[in-house]
């Protein structure tokens, strides 16, 4: 099993701002992914975190918002930029391997 | 497109049995997985079905019909603490193995 841990656990941010999410794993896991789960809805995968290239995003996220890196098996970074109030969710790092997925315990963001 | 559908909201008592229905539309099927979301919290696992039939884990079934696209978790004997929102996800889809496509989320309210 993996144990993946997340930084900040939670912020407050003032809207124009960004903020990086740091998600870290205990173990080498094959995939991670960034979801975001909205106040009182469900999680959505905004993208694959790829090592050492370009994640690869869902329909409806892009890059220049919410640009990502993997350096390393057990590492990766979501920003989320210049912020509106409509990015107040809760941002899940998961780590993947063959049959298994862990999730992270969250970061809550909400933008004022 | 992909969807899939749960009810809102279940309430039941105590001891009570309490199923709740995941119907999914999806390109691609790999297996279907249950969450428990407590508020606050992060989604925990609590089963995985990748063939018809049921899977049994203490007081947690989950039951999986891929002909018709349908699936259950069902709750025994409820605790207090059961109250939570129940996700399926269906694994695949078409966006690959290890991604996760989320159902709407049941609420489920266990009362004394």
């Amino acid at each position: 099993s993996a144990v993946i841990s997340q930084k900040p656990s939670r912020d407050i941010c003032q809207r124009g701002t960004s903020l990086t999410i740091q998600c870290q794993v205990d173990s080498q896991v094959t995939m991670m992914f960034w979801y975001r789960q909205q106040p009182g809805q469900s999680l959505t995968l905004i993208a694959t975190a790829n090592q050492g290239s370009e994640a690869t995003y869902e329909s409806g996220f892009v890059i220049d918002k919410f640009p990502i890196s993997r350096p390393n098996l057990t590492f990766s970074t979501l920003t989320v930029s210049n912020m509106s109030p409509e990015d107040s969710s809760i941002y899940l790092c998961v780590g993947a391997t063959s049959g298994e997925q862990y999730f992270g315990p969250g970061t809550r963001l909400t933008v004022t | 497109g992909q969807s899939l559908e749960q009810p809102s909201e279940v309430t039941a008592v105590e001891g009570a049995i309490v199923q709740i229905n995941c119907t999914y539309q999806t390109s691609g099927f790999y297996g279907l997985s249950w969450y428990q979301q407590h508020d606050g919290g992060a989604p925990t696992f609590l089963s995985y079905n990748a063939l018809d039939g049921l899977e049994e884990t203490g007081r947690f079934s989950s039951f999986l019909s891929r002909s018709d696209s349908y699936g259950y978790l069902l709750l025994q004997e409820l605790q207090m603490k059961d109250s939570a929102s129940y996700f399926c996800a269906v694994r695949g889809g078409d966006t690959g193995f290890q991604k996760l496509v989320f159902g709407t989320g049941t609420r489920l309210l266990v009362s004394p």
